[in-house]
């Protein structure tokens, strides 16, 4: 069964450098999502991606953060200037139509991990 | 409801029983409730897409019914087994995904 895959699956950065999350969505799908979870708490939504823009972005997803799908297949998050409470989970998800009835496949994720 | 609540925060269950928890959201622009089944070092896995008031969905041991006017959902697991262990998080779709926190659900043998 197609998967959505997400490197790296853990990522220790220092305070203040950026880094880059990729995500390899399922092939035929066509809307993508980032999502995160800080340990204890919900998971939130960040952004969702539609025909190479963004689509939807919630309060979290400031001008720190910036998706980008570079290529055919890969979907990234790239947080600039990295915070300590930027430290989380975070979960690249995909799914065929941005309608409500459609599932979201989601990622293993990239524990992120600021120092 | 403002937001997504999940109830009860965690469960434990012995093998054989049958479980349920809910789910609670806003009642207004509803498009839809997901469920998910999230297993520990997993991703979480699509169970269900609900989008009917009265809607009622089975898959396998696992079932969920859904009311939109009052804003909630319940999730029964029949004849729980131990790789039923995971977290069930509901997820409301009103315009972006808002996810509850969760239940943890413990089957022990």
């Amino acid at each position: 069964e197609p998967e959505v895959t997400q490197t790296p699956s853990h990522q220790v950065t220092q305070m203040g450098q950026e880094v880059i999350l990729r995500c390899v969505p399922i092939s035929n799908h066509l809307y993508f999502y980032w999502y995160r979870q800080i340990l204890g708490q919900k998971v939130e939504f960040l952004v969702s991606f539609y025909n190479n823009e963004i689509s939807e972005k919630s309060e979290i997803f400031d001008d720190q953060f910036s998706v980008e799908r570079p290529d055919g297949s890969n979907f990234t998050l790239k947080i600039r200037s990295t915070k300590l409470e930027d430290s989380a989970m975070y979960f690249c998800a995909s799914s065929e139509a941005r309608a409500g009835n459609q599932p979201q496949h989601f990622g293993d994720g990239t524990r992120l991990s600021i120092l | 409801i403002l937001n997504v609540e999940q109830s009860p925060q965690s469960l434990h269950v012995q093998e054989g029983d049958s479980t349920n928890f809910t789910c609670s959201f806003p009642s207004s622009n509803f498009y839809a409730l997901h469920w998910y089944r999230w297993e520990t070092a997993k991703s979480p896995e699509a169970l269900f897409v609900m989008t009917l008031n009265g809607d009622e969905k089975k898959k396998g041991r696992i079932s969920a019914t859904l009311n939109t006017k009052e804003g909630y959902s319940y999730l029964y697991i029949k004849g729980s087994q131990p790789e039923d262990s995971a977290t069930y998080l509901c997820a409301f779709r009103g315009g972006k995904l808002q996810f509850g926190a969760g239940t943890q659900v413990v089957v022990t043998p």
